[in-house]
């Protein structure tokens, strides 16, 4: 599975967009762009995924590159509850399960007032 | 409330005890999976069960032995375990294949707090 790199930590105002980026250069044509995310003391919870072409659901939209080599996770109105670890995960689509996700440290998110 | 739920929340337990945690979900899903995150580290995938078949063993220590006696419920047994494996564990579970309409997105429980003492 390809390796990606997030930022461990970004700041963002309540109301503004949270733009949350994740480099995968190392991507192979046939991996998926996954997204997740950890509010403290709870599990993971699934935000979103992608092959190439953008993504956009009820929580987020995932902007991946033509070269698909990065992408960005877009939170349009951030909110304080949106304080979270965010993890994004490249990995192949095996049966369309996401089971054996491999997660990496993430990028910690700080909504502030 | 994600349809996975672990019991117990919290567990604190000497070296010398046998334990064992507890998840059920309630989504119709067929694979389930034994996460561990101990302080500051990433999520450690433990084992992953298909149609109640172990298919996964991440070079997990016998000391901690899972059971999955059918596709709604996980168990993991453990025993003489060491400070080191205190940690959060997460249940989780999902669709093994692609069905209609289906993200096959994991569904995680809110883990079980392990202190070993």
């Amino acid at each position: 599975d390809a390796k990606t790199t997030q930022p461990p930590s970004m700041d963002c105002a309540e109301g503004r967009a949270a733009n949350l980026p994740c480099n995968h250069s190392t991507i192979s044509g046939n991996e998926y762009v996954y997204w997740y995310r950890q509010i403290h003391s709870q599990g993971p919870q699934y935000i979103i995924h992608g092959l190439k072409n953008n993504e956009t659901n009820e929580m987020a939209s995932l902007i991946i590159t033509e070269d698909r080599k990065s992408s960005t996770l877009i939170l349009p109105h951030a909110t304080l509850r949106d304080t979270a670890v965010y993890y994004c995960i490249v990995r192949a689509n095996y049966g369309g399960s996401q089971g054996n996700l491999i997660f990496g440290k993430g990028t910690k998110l700080s909504v502030k007032p | 409330e994600t349809g996975v739920t672990q019991t117990p929340r919290h567990l604190v337990m000497g070296m010398t005890n046998k334990k064992s945690l507890k998840c059920e979900q309630h989504l119709g899903h067929n694979a389930m999976y034994w996460y561990k995150q101990s302080a500051k580290k990433p999520l450690e995938l433990m084992f992953v069960y298909n149609f109640k078949e172990q298919t996964e063993n991440n070079s997990v220590p016998s000391r901690f032995s899972p059971e999955c006696p059918n596709s709604s419920h996980l168990f993991l047994h453990l025993h003489t375990l060491q400070p080191e494996d205190s940690a959060l564990y997460l249940c989780a579970s999902s669709h093994p294949a692609k069905l209609a309409g289906n993200t096959g997105e994991l569904f995680f429980g809110e883990g079980s707090r392990l202190t070993v003492l």
